[in-house]
């Protein structure tokens, strides 16, 4: 069983700030490791696909860096905006499937 | 270009009845999946169709749940009997199956069970 870990559930921070999110999965027979946003009323969007050790993706403000000797990856947004305000899921695949496992996200609120 | 569409965006119905719900994949999208979320959880995978290949339900929650993909685009997922614990957002997404392609999700529909 694939379970995969997201801390905080939740994240208040104001406007400019900087933060983070962890995501951790099981790093036995890793695929790839996806990050997606879900703003309400919407549909999740795509942000970064990465499979390899060491990887770091950049989008904007937005970048992730992946660990799959230990499985974790890290989600930063430099100078946050109300705009960024959503839940930010995490989800892995395994042993070659392309179905995703999903974390229960980090909801992040940011206040102007 | 069109996304990923999916109706109805919102169904109500009480508990016994029988749902379908549909979606229209991203064209030319080979791989196309079903996911659910209810309530204080996270995103729940069902179904999953990849070109002619059998499709892998190794997340279908119980023998009233079915899916069919046809003529490899449409997909509709059906729900006999309905229960309560059904009532969850259902998204469809859909992705080019070329190494860890990302996937492409619908707006989802709302299922509420009475």
């Amino acid at each position: 069983i694939l379970n995969v870990e997201q801390s905080p559930q939740s994240l208040h921070v104001q406007e400019g700030d900087s933060t983070n999110f962890t995501c951790s999965f099981p790093s036995s027979n890793f695929y790839a490791l996806h990050w997606y946003r879900w703003e309400t009323a919407k549909s999740p969007e795509a942000l970064f696909v990465m499979t390899l050790n060491g990887d770091e993706k950049k989008k904007g403000r937005i970048s992730a860096t992946l660990n799959t000797k230990e499985g974790y990856s890290y989600l930063y947004i430099k100078g946050s905006q109300p705009e960024d305000s959503a839940t930010y899921l995490c989800a892995s695949t395994q042993g070659g499937s392309e179905k995703l496992v999903f974390g229960k996200g980090t909801k992040l609120t940011v206040n102007p | 270009g069109a996304g990923v569409s999916q109706s109805p965006s919102n169904k109500v119905t009480e508990k016994g009845k029988d749902v379908e719900l549909r979606c229209d994949p991203i064209s030319g999208h080979t791989a196309l999946y079903w996911y659910r979320q209810s309530l204080g959880q996270g995103l729940e995978f069902l179904i999953y169709f990849q070109g002619n290949s059998a499709p892998d339900k190794s997340g279908l929650p119980s023998d009233r749940f079915s899916a069919e993909r046809t003529g490899g685009s449409v997909s509709t997922l059906t729900i006999q009997r309905t229960q309560q614990e059904d009532s969850a957002v259902y998204l469809c997404a859909s992705s080019i199956i070329r190494g860890n392609q990302p996937q492409h999700f619908g707006d989802g529909t709302r299922l509420s069970i009475l």
